[in-house]
């Protein structure tokens, strides 16, 4: 089955700091979304990407699709106490596709 | 407008006792979905369904069965409980596959002793 790995597991940051995850796909994928968990909550939808090397930017959070459509990132800027949570990439195997791949997500904490 | 909700938040169950898990969304999505997280193995797929009377399997479909058989109901069976069932159960739905961001109810947690 389809494998997305999601680098890396755990992140602590000071805050101020930035902080990247990265999701890797092993094959081309369509599109890609990416969801945030707040400790003790549900996932919620953040943003998706659909087009080769689309970024695109939410405030101090932004999101990148690789060229060759295997890969994305979520990069922040400055993280902010209210960045704690755990980020995951989900992926679809072909655009129309109803189900979602999540990947194993990475937690972020803040040192404040 | 509640979104997703999810019926019961916290159960404790004993090896071979069954339970049902509810999940209603009023925002007439089509597809529902079943997901288990469990520590380190993110959010795996249980079942899933396309529309009022459909099912389909996930990754994760031994142990559990689904009924959808209202639009805005989906419900997740436990016929014999064990301890490797202990997790924290979510409910998902989305509008269709062209639009398929996913709107995620507060989580079941479960406990299997």
């Amino acid at each position: 089955g389809q494998q997305v790995m999601q680098i890396p597991q755990y992140q602590h940051v000071q805050e101020g700091e930035d902080f990247t995850t990265y999701c890797n796909s092993s094959t081309t994928l369509s599109n890609i979304q990416w969801y945030k968990q707040r400790p003790g909550g549900h996932p919620v939808f953040l943003i998706q990407l659909v087009k080769s090397g689309e970024v695109k930017k939410q405030k101090r959070l932004t999101f990148q699709f690789g060229e060759a459509k295997k890969n994305s990132s979520l990069h922040i800027t400055a993280t902010q106490t209210t960045d704690v949570g755990t980020y995951f990439c989900a992926e679809s195997p072909n655009f129309g596709n109803e189900k979602l791949t999540f990947g194993t997500g990475t937690r972020l904490t803040i040192i404040p | 407008n509640a979104g997703v909700t999810q019926t019961p938040k916290f159960r404790v169950l004993k090896t071979g006792q069954s339970m049902t898990l509810l999940c209603a969304q009023d925002m007439n999505h089509e597809y529902m979905y079943w997901y288990r997280q469990d520590p380190g193995m993110g959010l795996r797929l249980i079942h899933y369904s396309v529309g009022e009377g459909t099912t389909a399997k996930g990754e994760v479909p031994d142990g559990y069965n689904v009924s959808r058989l209202k639009k805005q109901n989906f419900l997740l069976g436990l016929e014999s409980a064990a301890p490797s069932q202990t997790s924290v159960y979510f409910c998902a739905s989305s509008y269709s596959q062209w639009n398929n961001e996913q709107f995620f109810g507060p989580g079941t947690r479960l406990t299997v002793l």
